[in-house]
């Protein structure tokens, strides 16, 4: 069975440009969440996806990040206008379970997108 | 204060060796905890789920002290391939967000 997958591996864009990341979770997976783990620090929550609905999205940093999830399959992420700080790896996690039982079930990451804003 | 600390080693061990990791969370009301393992440059990948009783899966063995708000992880028999970033992970009870704490890199040497 494929994991997540997140496309591309790595970007590199000047500051004030957009990048979109992209996010397959696992088949089958309601579950899906954004993290990013910037230089030094640890990996923090950005949002969750249930299906297509925004569950919590609390951990966004601002309004220049916008995640979708249409039809509760792929999601994206996008990043306009980027700038230095958001430079980090973002990850993205898929889980079964629903409601309490998702805070309780493995969440399966994919590899990363590797953003570097100059 | 962060949500999840851990020391942030580096652990140097010979192959062999017991070691033992400690992690504390901030929030009393936090539900579920995991350890999970990173290589370098990789996905953060799940190692184990922590249990109120303690739980173990061969040379590894994670504890829980809710009343002391930590958590632990031994290993046992350390081999090279243990070599990694161990993540402390929590869940709070609000069920959807993880939080992380920034990770105890262990290296192994033979």
């Amino acid at each position: 069975e494929a994991g997540v997958t997140q496309f591309p591996s790595h970007s590199v864009i000047e500051k004030g440009q957009t990048v979109t990341l992209r996010c397959d979770p696992i088949s089958g997976h309601d579950n899906l969440y954004w993290y990013r783990r910037v230089m030094g620090k640890e990996i923090k929550f950005l949002l969750h996806f249930v299906k297509e609905s925004k569950q919590d999205e609390s951990g966004m940093p601002n309004n220049r990040f916008l995640a979708e999830r249409t039809g509760g399959t792929y999601s994206t992420l996008k990043v306009q206008p980027a700038e230095l700080e958001d430079s980090g790896v973002y990850f993205c996690a898929s889980s079964q379970g629903y409601k309490k039982l998702a805070g309780r079930s493995e969440q399966f990451f994919g590899p990363g997108t590797r953003l570097t804003v100059l | 204060r962060k949500e999840v600390e851990q020391d942030p080693g580096p652990f140097n061990v010979p192959e062999g060796a017991t070691v033992a990791f400690n992690c504390t969370y901030s929030n009393s009301a936090s539900q579920s905890f995991f350890w999970y393992r990173q290589d370098c440059r990789k996905e953060p990948k799940l190692l184990m789920s922590v249990y109120s009783s303690g739980n173990e899966d061969g040379r590894f063995t994670a504890q829980l002290n809710r009343a002391s708000q930590y958590i632990s992880l031994l290993i046992r028999d350390s081999k090279l391939s243990d070599s990694a970033t161990y993540l402390c992970v929590v869940n709070r009870g609000d069920f959807n967000k993880f939080y992380f704490g920034s990770g105890t890199k262990l290296n192994v040497k033979p």
